[in-house]
This record gives C-alpha cells, sequence and structure tokens, in this order.
C-alpha cells in the first residue's frame, strides 16, 4: 500500500541552524501539506503546497520557512534558523486532486530537538 | 475563528463494547467537512470517517459511525465492538470548504482492554 515516508525520523540540531525535513508523497497525489506538533499541544498546519506554489500557509509559516518540490517527488520543509521553539514533530501528508476534503495521507513525522 | 475542543484527553473501553468519543467545534460557517483520524501509537494518522456539513445523515464506516448534530456544532464517534487495534490516539478534525488548513482538536487517547 502506498505511503508518505519522511526523513529523519529524529533530527537534533542546534539552534540557529538550517534543517531540511524532507517528505516523499504518494506519487499520484497533487496536494502537499506539512503541520507540526509542539509536545502536548494540538497538530498545527503550517503550509498546503500545490502546482508548485503555496496556496495557503497560517502565521507559524513566516519568512524563517519554506517549501519546495525540487524534483517531482520529494516535497520539503526548510527551517532557516532554528529557534527552541521549533523543537516538534513536523507531519507531511498528501491528498489526491480533491484537495483536503479528501483524504489525507499522513507520514509518520519526524521528530526536531532544538538545543 | 475556528476551533475544536475535544474534552476526553483519555478513554477507556473493554473490547468488544462499544465507545463514544466527544468532538465541538466553533465556526460561522456553513460549508465544511469534519473528520476523524486515528494515529496508533508510533505510526501515522489515518483517516477514520468523514462527514460533509451539508448532508444531514451520520457517516458510517463498518463499526465506526459518527453522530453529527449541526446545531449543535458536536461531532462525536462511536466505536463499536472495540477492538485490540483501535487503541490509538483519536482526532477530531474540522476545514472549511474554502480552506486547505484542517484545525485539530487535542487528541483523545483511547485504551482497548482486552
Amino acid at each position: 500500500e502506498p505511503e508518505v515516508t519522511q526523513t529523519p525520523s529524529h533530527q537534533v540540531t542546534q539552534m540557529g541552524q538550517e534543517v531540511i525535513l524532507r517528505c516523499v508523497p504518494i506519487s499520484n497525489h497533487l496536494y502537499f501539506y506539512w503541520y507540526r506538533q509542539i509536545l502536548g499541544q494540538k497538530v498545527e498546519f503550517l503550509v498546503s503546497f500545490y502546482n508548485n506554489e503555496i496556496s495557503e500557509k497560517s502565521e507559524i509559516f513566516d519568512d524563517q520557512f519554506s517549501v519546495e518540490r525540487p524534483d517531482g517527488s520529494n516535497f520539503t520543509l526548510k527551517i532557516r534558523s532554528t529557534k527552541l521553539e521549533d523543537s516538534a514533530m513536523y507531519f507531511c501528508a498528501s491528498s489526491e486532486s480533491s484537495g483536503v476534503v479528501g483524504e489525507l495521507f499522513f507520514g509518520e513525522g519526524s521528530r526536531l530537538t532544538v538545543l | 475563528a475556528q476551533t475544536v475542543t475535544q474534552s476526553q484527553p483519555e478513554m477507556s473501553v473493554q473490547e468488544a463494547e462499544t465507545v463514544t468519543l466527544s468532538c465541538t467545534y466553533d465556526t460561522s460557517e456553513n460549508n465544511y467537512y469534519l473528520f476523524w483520524y486515528k494515529q496508533p501509537p508510533s505510526r501515522q494518522m489515518i483517516l477514520v470517517i468523514r462527514q460533509e456539513a451539508y448532508k444531514q445523515q451520520n457517516a458510517t464506516e463498518n463499526r465506526f459511525s459518527v453522530n453529527f448534530q449541526k446545531a449543535a456544532k458536536s461531532f462525536s464517534l462511536k466505536i463499536s465492538d472495540s477492538q485490540l487495534g483501535d487503541t490509538a490516539m483519536y482526532f477530531c478534525a474540522f476545514v472549511m470548504d474554502s480552506s486547505y488548513k484542517l484545525i485539530f482538536g487535542s487528541g483523545t487517547r483511547l485504551l482497548v482492554r482486552p
């Protein structure tokens, strides 16, 4: 069964360092998303991406964040200069042409720890 | 702003019995969708069931059904004949028709006891 895969599963970084989280969505999906969950808090929407551009982003997704689909298969989230409060589990998701009102398929998450 | 509230942080049920997880939401929108997602331990979130707000009929998927009360803004999940594999975190989620942004509740951790 096709699934969304994320790497790394866990990354530890120093404050101020750049981090790239990688995702391989399901191959025929057209909509891509990043969500995050800070420990003990709700899962929060960061950004959605369709047709090679951001379709919607939250107030969390500031200039420190960027997304890219560099090669038609990977979907990456870059944090330019990490802060302590960026420590969280980051989930990638994808969906078919029906967009978010259809079924989102999530990856297992990448845990980011900023020291 | 839209919000989703799950008032039960943890619940427990005996195998083969029925359990209901609560969810309430707040919105001024008329067109939206509601979801229940399940996250088993150390696994990805998967969709359990979906409800379109314009549909009066409650959605059902095998042992999973919802009680959608639009006026009360309530969307509870009923799991019948609970199985050990139902042990997971359950998230209620909401999205407006015009948006890509899923809004999640805080989750309910369900333990099915043998």
